[in-house]
């Protein structure tokens, strides 16, 4: 196992309604990633951490979507919202250089 | 151009036969390529570097070429437990960012 954890694992909500999702890095991990992922695609980044500090957005992460990572260790993903294309597996992953990142089990969101 | 586009797939091969799998990327800044592992409903995992020189790790050999803009991936003597989806992921160009690109994968299917 990985060592990055997520939580929830699957997440089941009405349009409209907000969602927050957590991610737990590798401890010594500084570095912190969300992606998301629909099927018969590869992973699409959304945004990334060093620290507590959010570095880089995707355009893919609209003003509904918002995340922290308030103290450098975990992360929270929100969703205000929620639209049916918003339905997808959300990963995190985590790296203490550049480039290795470890994936974390994921929380598959559908939107009804 | 999509960023990272690779073979479609699905390969369909039997136990012990060779396969290759092929990567083109559009960005000539990227600096770092790796090869990752995804198994159904499971995150996707690390399966190697691609340095320039080429890299091997047991049955698994990694190729980059620069000028081409294109990765492979050779797999020798195809074990049942290979059959998964292979993602060519690259490292967005600037070196700095460290969010990674990725393919939408490549299905092997390994049969007995």
């Amino acid at each position: 196992d990985t060592g990055v954890s997520q939580d929830p694992r699957h997440k089941i909500t009405k349009r409209g309604q907000n969602v927050t999702f957590r991610c737990d890095p590798i401890s010594e991990h500084n570095r912190l990633y969300w992606y998301r992922q629909t099927l018969g695609q590869g992973p699409e980044f959304l945004t990334y951490f060093q620290n507590e500090a959010q570095l880089e957005k995707s355009r893919l992460l609209s003003d509904r979507f918002s995340a922290e990572r308030p103290k450098g260790s975990f992360s929270t993903l929100e969703i205000q919202r929620t639209e049916q294309g918003d339905s997808a597996m959300y990963l995190c992953a985590s790296s203490l250089s550049y480039h290795e990142q470890y994936f974390g089990p994921g929380t598959r969101l559908t939107v009804t | 151009r999509k960023e990272v586009e690779q073979d479609p797939g699905p390969f369909n091969v039997p136990e012990g036969a060779t396969v290759a799998f092929n990567c083109t990327y559009s960005n000539s800044a990227s600096q770092s390529f790796f090869w990752y592992r995804q198994d159904c409903r499971k995150e996707p995992k690390l399966l190697m570097s691609v340095y320039s020189s080429g890299n091997e790790d047991g049955r698994f050999t990694a190729q980059l070429n620069r000028a081409s803009q294109y990765i492979s991936l050779l797999i020798r003597d195809s074990k049942l437990s290979d059959s998964a989806t292979y993602l060519c992921v690259v490292e967005t160009g600037g070196g700095s960012q460290g969010n990674l690109i990725f393919g939408k994968g490549t299905k092997l299917s390994v049969k007995p």
